[in-house]
């Protein structure tokens, strides 16, 4: 079945520790990115990819990094920086946002990781 | 700066009604709007779509529509269904650019 995966569902990492969430997907999706939700602020963009070998930044990138050293794979590190890391986050795919097309501009989310810092 | 608003961040209705959620823009170059729902813990789906070239969009109980002189979009569902409760993100782009999404709105639907 072609989805987006990410793993794992909940995690746990004390004050000061470095931690990296997965996101993998199946769908040939071109862009991949990484948002996370906090209550009333509905959903903001950490980082995106178009294409691999390269990323943006997001509106609230500040104590995050990630790679995109593959198609598939899109993974997020939560760093010892991010003041306030605990949060819901969600990774999703769209199929190309050059593409030109309304339905490049579709995102299909992960199931999401919700990360607490202790 | 707000772009994407959706001012009501919650809304009950009952079973069998219509539900109406609205979500409001501010950005004219605005140009693909989305709906998402999502269940707690888990990722946001799909619901439907609309592009500024159209003003009505319908896809079985769901429709959109599209107020671009306004700048207001809602989407309306109809009968509402207790399997309907859940937070419903609108979400907007420009020109393929990324997605700015709203607050959220939930629906609860009841007996």
């Amino acid at each position: 079945d072609g989805g987006i995966t990410q793993s794992p569902k909940y995690l746990f990492r004390k004050e000061g520790q470095n931690v990296t969430l997965s996101c993998e997907q199946n769908l040939n999706h071109d862009a991949m990115y990484w948002y996370r939700q906090d209550p009333g602020q509905g959903l903001r963009l950490i980082y995106y990819s178009q294409i691999v070998n390269d990323f943006q930044k997001g509106d609230i990138a500040e104590g995050y990094s990630v790679s995109r050293e593959k198609k598939e794979s899109f993974p997020l590190t939560v760093t010892s920086a991010q003041k306030n890391p605990t949060a819901f986050y969600l990774c999703a795919s769209s199929i190309d946002l050059t593409s030109g097309s309304w339905t490049g501009d579709t995102q299909y989310f992960g199931p999401g990781t919700r990360l607490t810092v202790l | 700066d707000q772009q994407v608003k959706q001012n009501s961040p919650s809304l009950s209705v009952q079973e069998g009604r219509i539900s109406i959620l609205n979500c409001d823009y501010t950005n004219s170059m605005f140009d693909y709007f989305l709906w998402y729902k999502k269940y707690p813990a888990e990722g946001p789906t799909f619901l439907i779509s609309i592009s500024s070239i159209k003003d009505k969009n319908e896809d079985g109980r769901f429709t959109v529509f599209l107020n671009k002189s306004a700048k207001h979009l809602s989407l309306h569902i109809v009968p509402s269904q207790p399997g309907d409760s859940a937070v419903y993100f609108c979400a907007a782009s420009a020109d393929t650019d990324k997605l700015i999404f709203g607050t959220g709105t939930r629906l609860q639907v009841f007996p």
